[in-house]
């Protein structure tokens, strides 16, 4: 099984609204990644988990906040968000970070900031 | 010098020709190379990938060549179909370093394949 699940598929909220992205892995994989991507551009890397840790945070506002609760699990908190902050956001996994280098995509989540 | 520079932006081609897209990089600490297949309202998807150790690696239709001296690889697929009309992403990453795991993704290219 080489599947990435995310939930939910579509969120639109406000500018004062709490939210949660989830995401969710069955692989054994020990490293999991938060992208953004906006139309018709490439994947930008927000966050990487590696064993349960946080290993990379590209600069990423704090109005994003990343949380992974076990090795399967890793979810995105949103609070404050801005129209810019529209866009697909995509989770991945790894076997590690730096191993294996295969990265499993999600469908990801598209979400609309209003 | 973390860029990966792919060309070009968009192609057209006929259903059987063969479209190349083509990437560049300047960091030669890159050791990976994978490219990624993206349908509208989905993720990437791994397609193909190769390790600077070998010039080419082909995998169905899909092709890999390397040249590791001109610090350029591309991607060719044999007897294109529609059904391969995507965006097509190349990457790279050095799996040592301060910085492993991160994927530099090139700027996209998309495919279309008329029938």
């Amino acid at each position: 099984d080489t599947e990435v699940t995310q939930t939910p598929k579509h969120l639109v909220m406000g500018m004062t609204n709490k939210k949660s992205l989830k995401c969710e892995q069955h692989m054994g994989h020990r490293a999991m990644y938060w992208y953004k991507q906006k139309a018709k551009k490439p994947p930008e890397l927000m966050f990487v988990y590696s064993y349960e840790k946080l290993s990379i945070n590209e600069s990423v506002p704090s109005r994003f906040s990343p949380e992974c609760p076990n090795s399967s699990l890793l979810n995105l908190h949103l609070h404050a968000l801005q129209p810019e902050d529209s866009a697909l956001y995509l989770c991945a996994s790894s076997l590690g970070q730096g191993i294996g280098e295969t990265q499993y995509f999600g469908p990801g989540t598209r979400l609309l900031v209003l | 010098q973390q860029q990966v520079k792919q060309s070009p932006q968009s192609l057209i081609v006929q259903k059987g020709g063969i479209p190349i897209i083509n990437c560049a990089y300047e960091n030669t600490a890159f050791d990976y190379f994978p490219w990624y297949q993206q349908f509208p309202g989905k993720g990437p998807a791994l397609l193909i990938a190769i390790r600077p150790d070998v010039s080419e690696k082909k995998e169905g239709r899909f092709t890999i060549s390397f040249n590791k001296s001109a610090k350029q690889f591309s991607l060719h697929i044999m007897d294109s179909q529609p059904g391969d009309s995507a965006t097509y992403f190349c990457a790279a990453s050095n799996t040592g370093g301060t910085s492993y795991g991160k994927l530099t993704f090139g700027q996209g290219t998309i495919l279309t394949v008329h029938p």
